[in-house]
């Protein structure tokens, strides 16, 4: 069984660009959640995809979107970076959407911007 | 407003002791919790959870109490090993709520001397 894999590992962006993260689901999952966990914080909900479809989304801005593929792999874009989004971003990956509980997590990219 | 707090940032204990994380909660309608455990360097990895039904789960070293009355959940590790140290995370979520995200606390960093 394979796990949740993210890439890449590390970014460095400069403010004012775009960044795309990648993060493949634990096989048979059809469930995604992104999470950013800035220094000293815990991880903080983004959103999350189902069945590719949006399924709930946190308290972050519309330049933060994503999506889901019929593989269940997903993106993470986020436009317009601020030095604030320097962070960890986490994948997450469960079955069953709203019901799913349990979720398990990839090793994060983490994102520098400059 | 933090709905999910750990108030301790640090723990120290020696090998072989109990090991007592506490973390407390103030939406009534959390019905399942959660706990991670956090290496640097990689993502969270579930450890145990517990339904509200329930007041205790077991999983060999690994205990998770919770007192619904006091919103408050605590994991406890016997006998306490030094591979335990890593920062561990009190989740909690809503089950089938809207948008079936975790909500976590800042963690308490967790080291376990020889």
């Amino acid at each position: 069984e394979t796990g949740v894999t993210q890439s890449p590992t590390h970014l460095i962006k400069t403010r004012g660009q775009q960044v795309t993260l990648r993060c493949s689901s634990q096989s048979g999952h059809n469930t995604v959640s992104w999470y950013q966990q800035a220094l000293g914080q815990g991880p903080q909900f983004i959103f999350q995809y189902y069945r590719e479809e949006e399924n709930g989304r946190g308290n972050f801005p519309p330049r933060f979107s994503g999506l889901q593929f019929p593989n269940y792999s997903s993106e993470l874009n986020v436009n317009a970076l601020e030095l604030d989004d320097s962070a960890l971003y986490l994948c997450a990956s469960s079955d069953g959407g709203l019901a799913g509980n349990e979720q398990f997590f990839g090793p994060g990219t983490r994102l520098t911007v400059l | 407003d933090q709905q999910v707090k750990q108030n301790s940032p640090s723990l120290s204990v020696q090998e072989g002791r109990i090991s007592i994380l506490n973390c407390d909660y103030t939406n009534s309608m959390f019905d399942y919790f959660l706990w991670y455990k956090k290496y640097p360097a990689e993502g969270p990895t579930f450890l145990i959870s517990i339904s509200s039904i329930k007041d205790k789960n077991e999983d060999g070293r690994f205990t998770v109490f919770l007192n619904k009355s006091a919103k408050h959940l605590s994991l406890h590790i016997v006998p306490s090993q030094p591979g335990d140290s890593a920062v561990y995370f009190c989740a909690a979520k809503v089950v089938g709520g809207s948008q079936g995200n975790l909500i976590f606390g800042k963690g308490t960093k967790l080291s376990v001397k020889p």
